[in-house]
């Protein structure tokens, strides 16, 4: 079935260094790439998505390359605080249609 | 807006026992999704609806699992009957259609002894 492989599992970073997050989709009518954060105990937040259309988009310290060719995106956290330690998914829609299937996530840990 | 109401927050049940999940999607959304959540497994899509109709629930676990979603503002998870392995989080999310994004609602923490 169609899957979407994300990496690195674990991620520690210091206050104000940069953090990647990098995830592979396996169907190529994959259209919409979102991201999501996941605070403990709480649901997943939308922070930032792409769609196909659109090699990278900006908001603030957070970024998502897109590269359809090989089938990967990226989100990148810059100047990165203690509160941005969470759970980050990604996520990739499949046959084209609004239902996502989500990467397994990455627990990113920012140490002051 | 209230956002995706999802009941019970917490359910602890009985092996054996029917268990019912419930879900009110955002008003004007027409798609409704129902995850669950594993340490194991990640989030795991079970089954998503396109106004009130089932599209695809290739990933309900088995003949145990059913859901439903009879109008466009309540959906229901069930589980009859419950096994210790059906224990985690299940989320309910809905969206205003495709290249948009969910809102989650809180879940609702199952725990099958």
């Amino acid at each position: 079935g169609e899957n979407v492989e994300q990496h690195p599992s674990t991620l520690s970073v210091q206050e104000g260094d940069s953090a990647v997050i990098k995830c592979t989709y396996s169907d190529s009518a994959s259209n919409y790439f979102p991201w999501y954060k996941q605070e403990l105990g709480k649901r997943p937040q939308l922070i930032i998505d792409i769609r196909s259309n659109v090699g990278e988009k900006k908001d603030q310290r957070i970024a998502v390359t897109l590269n359809k060719t090989a089938k990967h995106f990226s989100l990148h956290i810059t100047e990165t605080q203690p509160e941005d330690s969470a759970v980050y998914f990604c996520a990739a829609s499949f046959q084209a249609g609004t239902a996502l299937i989500f990467g397994k996530g990455t627990t990113l840990s920012v140490s002051s | 807006d209230a956002g995706v109401i999802q009941s019970p927050r917490h359910e602890v049940t009985e092996m054996g026992q029917e268990v019912t999940l419930r879900c009110k999607p955002i008003s004007g959304h027409n798609s409704l999704f129902w995850y669950r959540q594993t340490m194991m497994r990640g989030l795991e899509l079970l089954i998503y609806f396109n106004n009130n109709v089932p599209i695809d629930d290739s990933g309900m676990p088995e003949d145990r699992f059913s859901a439903k979603m009879p109008n466009a503002s309540f959906s229901t998870l069930k589980i009859q009957p419950s096994e210790p392995r059906d224990s985690a989080v299940y989320f309910c999310a809905s969206s205003p259609g495709q290249h948009y994004g969910y809102t989650f609602g809180s879940g609702t923490r199952l725990t099958v002894v």
